[in-house]
């Protein structure tokens, strides 16, 4: 059964950094495209950004809105997804689903909410 | 304001069929893959259609989707109160190198 668990969400000041992890199972994780997707309070899905196999480089992709704040990198290993988010806003605020992205994002963790404020 | 243009709300009575129209343009719809997600109150989305039309082997075949040009369709039939909830669209934009979702439709079951 593949699953996804989320963690390292929590209240967080304006400016500072927070990291998230995915830590994933079920699956051979490495063979697989790993995207972020967030979602404020009340509103829709916002794409964050992914990150390719190693066998496509390992490289990532974001969304201009985190572009140069955010890092994706990953553990295949031992099957994790982190989203290293610094310089935080408090627009940053919301649910931070972590998602396998195979043909579409196919699986979703729980989710982990982030909460930027003073 | 998003890329994909989604209506705010559709309803409809148990048992019957409604649509989910998701708009957008030749740089992301009208040239790539589209895909359905359904997010339940307080749950995280769950895939319900991909390349367009597809269906994972768990969706049941209530559940279709459509695509012309750059306007993509999600069709419910035989429409259950367990199917009230949020519907977004999602598709990779060309121009803007990023996925991109609509705005979500709510879907009520009266």
């Amino acid at each position: 059964e593949v699953q996804l668990v989320e963690s390292g969400g929590g209240l967080v000041q304006p400016g500072r950094s927070l990291r998230l992890s995915c830590t994933a199972s079920g699956f051979s994780f490495g063979d697989y495209v790993m995207s972020w997707v967030r979602q404020a309070p009340g509103k829709g899905l916002e794409w964050v950004g992914f990150i390719r196999s190693k066998v496509y480089g390992g490289t990532a992709e974001y969304a201009a809105s985190v572009k140069g704040r955010f890092i994706i990198s990953r553990d295949d290993p031992k099957s994790i997804a982190y989203l290293q988010m610094n310089s935080l806003k408090t627009e940053d605020t919301a649910v931070y689903y972590c998602t396998r992205a195979e043909i579409a994002f196919d699986y979703w963790g729980q989710g982990t909410l982030v909460t930027v404020s003073a | 304001q998003s890329v994909l243009t989604q209506p705010p709300s559709v309803s409809a009575a148990p048992g019957q069929k409604v649509t989910i129209s998701c708009s957008g343009s030749s740089s992301n719809i009208g040239n790539n893959y589209v895909s359905w997600y359904q997010q339940l109150p307080g749950t995280a989305p769950k895939l319900l259609i991909y390349d367009d039309n597809q269906r994972p082997s768990e969706i049941p075949d209530r559940f279709s989707g459509s695509k012309s040009g750059a306007s993509a369709t999600l069709g419910i039939t035989g429409l259950q109160t367990g199917d009230e909830a949020d519907y977004y669209c999602g598709t990779w934009d060309s121009s803007l190198s990023a996925l991109v979702f609509g705005g979500g439709t709510k879907l009520t079951v009266l």
